[in-house]
This record gives C-alpha cells, sequence and structure tokens, in this order.
C-alpha cells in the first residue's frame, strides 16, 4: 500500500540552527503539506503546497519556514533559525484532487527537539 | 472559519463496553469531517470520513461516525472496547470547497481502556 515517508523520524538540533526535514509523498498526489503538533497539543496546519507553490500558510509558518519540492518525489520543510518552541512532531501529508473528498495521507512524522 | 470542538480531553472505557467520543464541527459550508487516530509514537491514520453520500460511516477497527446537521455533530463510536484502541483519536474539519483543503484538527480525545 502506498505510503507517505518521512525522515528522519527523530531529529536533534541545537537553538539556531537550521534545519530539514524530508518527506517523500504517495507518486500520483499533488497536494502536500505540513503540519505540526507540540507535545500534548493538537496537531496545527502550518503549509500546503500545488503546482510548486505555496496555495495557503497558517500564521504560524513564518519567515523562518519555507518549503521546496527539490525533484519529483521529495518534500521538504526548512526551519533557518530553529527555537526551542519549534520543538514539535512534525507530519507531511499529500492529497490528489478530484471530485472526492480531499482525504490526506499522513506520514509516521519527524520528531524535532530543538535544545 | 471552520472548526471542530471534541468534548473530553480523556475518555476511560472498560474493554468490552461502549466507546463514544464526541466532536462538534462549526462550518460556514458543508463539511468534510474525518475521525483520525494516533497510537503511541505513531502517526495519524485515517479511521473514517464523511462525505456525504451516508449519514452513518463505517471506519476501520469496528468504529463508526454519525453526522448529524442539526446537531453539528459528528460523533465516533463503537459498540465494544478493546485493549488496542487505547490512542488519540482527533476530529477534523475540511473545506469541501477547495482542492488543496487543509484539515483542521481537534485538540483531541486520549482513550484509554481498563481491564
Amino acid at each position: 500500500e502506498p505510503e507517505v515517508t518521512q525522515t528522519p523520524s527523530h531529529q536533534v538540533t541545537q537553538m539556531g540552527q537550521e534545519v530539514i526535514l524530508r518527506c517523500v509523498p504517495i507518486s500520483n498526489h499533488l497536494y502536500f503539506y505540513w503540519y505540526r503538533q507540540i507535545l500534548g497539543q493538537k496537531v496545527e496546519f502550518l503549509v500546503s503546497f500545488y503546482n510548486n507553490e505555496i496555495s495557503e500558510k497558517s500564521e504560524i509558518f513564518d519567515d523562518q519556514f519555507s518549503v521546496e519540492r527539490p525533484d519529483g518525489s521529495n518534500f521538504t520543510l526548512k526551519i533557518r533559525s530553529t527555537k526551542l518552541e519549534d520543538s514539535a512532531m512534525y507530519f507531511c501529508a499529500s492529497s490528489v484532487p478530484g471530485t472526492g473528498v480531499t482525504e490526506a495521507f499522513f506520514g509516521q512524522g519527524t520528531r524535532l527537539t530543538v535544545v | 472559519a471552520q472548526s471542530v470542538t471534541q468534548l473530553g480531553s480523556h475518555v476511560s472505557v472498560s474493554e468490552g463496553a461502549l466507546v463514544l467520543l464526541r466532536c462538534n464541527y462549526s462550518s460556514s459550508v458543508p463539511p468534510y469531517l474525518f475521525w483520525y487516530v494516533q497510537y503511541p509514537n505513531k502517526g495519524l491514520q485515517l479511521l473514517l470520513k464523511y462525505t456525504s453520500a451516508a449519514t452513518l460511516v463505517k471506519g476501520i477497527n469496528g468504529f463508526e461516525a454519525e453526522f448529524k446537521k442539526s446537531e453539528t455533530s459528528f460523533h465516533l463510536t463503537k459498540p465494544s472496547a478493546h485493549m488496542s484502541d487505547a490512542a488519540e483519536y482527533f476530529c477534523a474539519v475540511s473545506d469541501r470547497g477547495s482542492s488543496a483543503s487543509k484539515i483542521i484538527f481537534g485538540s483531541g480525545t486520549r482513550l484509554s481502556i481498563r481491564p
């Protein structure tokens, strides 16, 4: 069964460092998303991406964040200068457009710990 | 703006008992509604989805949910709880009017099963 894969599963980084979280969406999907879940809190939308540009972003997704689809398979989230409050589980998701419901398939997540 | 409210951050039931997790939604347009499950240290897995085809939706692992427009509710039920059902459950809503619709999650309900 096709699935969204994320690497690494756990990343520890020092405050102020740049970090890149990687995702491989399902191959025929065209919409891509990043969500985050701070420990003990709800899952929050960060950004959606389609046709090589951002479709929508939340207020959380400030200038420290960027997304990229560098090739035909990967979808990345970059945090330029990490802060302690960026520590969270980051989920990538993808979906395929159509006339039906926009069902997003989620990856297993990358746990980012900023120290 | 769309939102979902999950009543009860923690629900505990005995094994074999009825599971009822409550969710109310707010949407200015007919919504797509979802229930996701997150097992400990795992990603988000879709349990079921409402797409307007039927108000009673059956999902995986014996769960089902009923869409009640008059009550703006989408409660999740399972007739008989199993120990393996212990997890975090998220109700979510998506705007059916947009192809790249983001999913808005509720705050989650942690389900515990007593032996």
